[in-house]
């Protein structure tokens, strides 16, 4: 299996822009996790999803952020409009087992890394 | 709001020197804990998921031992080589499926 997979690895745009950020996790996950890297917070929880159904979104930082898992292949984060303070790396995990989560690793993708200018 | 606390931020340990770092964690509704580590420009990775008080777990030059009830983890590396040099992020599972990562413990082995 090639891994999580996550485009665009790099993406750089202009205040006030949509960005969509795109994660196709392992085949046979049923977790998804979206996770934001900053310096000054860290490895922060977004949103998961079990079985395409968004689980927990109190990570979400507020409205603007939006992500949808439209089948068990593919998931996107979506940013608009979208701010200098969202600039950060955006990483995409995946993990199976609906009794075993506590027992399953996660398996990163490789991060957006997103700059607002 | 779950706190998990690592302890070292940072450290800087001799090639051929063993160390060694901390998770605390609170230990009510403890379900799971995870190590990752997670090298510059990379993706973290996985090392060990402990899941019972007294685990003790070991890769190759790496073990860590796990207290659910007072709450810690140790992390500790065996003869430390230049290319264990990374963040060790510790992640605690609780009751409910949340995920709470630590800061991490950033380890920089000089040869």
């Amino acid at each position: 299996d090639a891994g999580v997979i996550q485009s665009p690895r790099h993406e750089v745009t202009e205040m006030g822009q949509e960005v969509t950020l795109r994660c196709k996790p392992i085949s046979g996950h049923d977790y998804l996790f979206w996770y934001r890297q900053t310096m000054m917070r860290g490895l922060e929880l977004l949103i998961y999803f079990n079985n395409n159904v968004p689980i927990d979104d109190s990570g979400m930082p507020e409205d603007r952020f939006s992500a949808k898992m439209p089948n068990a292949s593919f998931s996107t984060l979506k940013i608009q409009p979208s701010e200098p303070r969202d600039s950060a790396v955006y990483f995409c995990a995946s993990t199976r087992g609906v009794h075993r989560l506590g027992g399953e690793k996660l398996f990163f993708g490789s991060g957006t890394q997103l700059s607002v200018l | 709001i779950l706190n998990v606390e690592q302890s070292p931020q940072s450290l800087h340990v001799q090639e051929g020197d063993s160390t060694n770092f901390t998770c605390s964690f609170p230990s009510s509704n403890f379900y799971a804990l995870h190590w990752y580590r997670w090298e510059t420009a990379k993706s973290p990775e996985a090392l060990f998921v402990m899941t019972l008080n007294g685990d003790e777990k070991k890769k190759g030059r790496i073990s860590a031992t796990l207290n659910t009830k007072e709450g810690y983890s140790y992390l500790y590396i065996k003869g430390s080589q230049p290319e264990d040099s990374a963040t060790y992020l510790c992640v605690l599972k609780a009751a409910g499926n949340k995920l709470t990562f630590g800061g991490g413990t950033r380890v920089l082995v000089k040869p």
